[in-house]
């Protein structure tokens, strides 16, 4: 039974397009986080929502919108897509907040979102 | 702002050679530290964390001190394995709450038999 579960693995796509992945957490957790992973490996968060609330909003573009209908549920939906927003997502969840507390972030395995 | 400076990689060693990988860090307080690996074509896992000065993380032959004075929390194993080959991340966190878990830019490890 996966932890975080990412959907899709795999997302190819042309300029211009609007896609959503979708992830889902089965620990029970408060929080939930996106981040993206360049091509050189560097992680960064976008957002992080807490109980439904968003608490963490970096400077992404407005394009990206993230929503979360219940606590354990969060999605990503990115409009007109760009040739840099090529790189993987990864959902995580923790049992608290970041900072608060110091529990591990579990990790979904990722999205590769490739744009064309 | 607080970041995380890893050196950087591929390292590439021997099975059962000595592993080192540095980090250090700048940061407004007292962070918790944390190294996550990533295996191909998966997600990140934690490996071992520190919360305080001179705390050591250790599991799976791994261990980081946390040093206080250095501002470091490098990444040690005496005996590398073939498995071991991975991406290795150094994180903190603030002790603010609502601050997100920063990263190093990762460290390639490969191990060779």
């Amino acid at each position: 039974d996966t932890a975080v579960s990412q959907t899709p693995k795999y997302l190819v796509t042309q300029m211009g397009n609007d896609k959503s992945i979708k992830c889902e957490q089965n620990l029970g957790h408060d929080t939930m986080y996106w981040y993206k992973q360049d091509s050189k490996k560097f992680l960064k968060i976008m957002f992080s929502y807490n109980n439904k609330e968003l608490i963490i909003n970096e400077t992404v573009p407005n394009r990206f919108s993230p929503k979360s209908p219940d606590k354990a549920h969060l999605n990503l939906h990115i409009n007109s897509l760009e040739l840099g927003d090529s790189a993987v997502y990864f959902c995580a969840s923790s049992q608290g907040i970041m900072g608060a507390t110091n529990e591990k972030l579990f990790f979904g395995s990722g999205t590769q979102l490739s744009v064309l | 702002g607080d970041s995380v400076t890893q050196m950087e990689g591929p390292v590439t060693l021997s099975e059962e050679a000595f592993l080192t990988i540095n980090c250090t860090y700048t940061a407004t307080g007292y962070p918790s530290l944390f190294w996550y690996v990533q295996y191909p074509g998966e997600g990140l896992q934690l490996l071992l964390k520190a919360t305080k000065a001179d705390d050591k993380g250790s599991n799976k032959g791994f261990e980081a001190t946390y040093r206080k004075e250095t501002t470091s929390f490098h990444l040690e194993k005496g005996s590398v394995q073939v498995s071991d080959s991975a991406v290795y991340f150094c994180a903190l966190s603030g002790n603010q709450a609502g601050t997100a878990l920063i990263f190093g830019k990762g460290t390639t490890l490969s191990v060779s038999s």
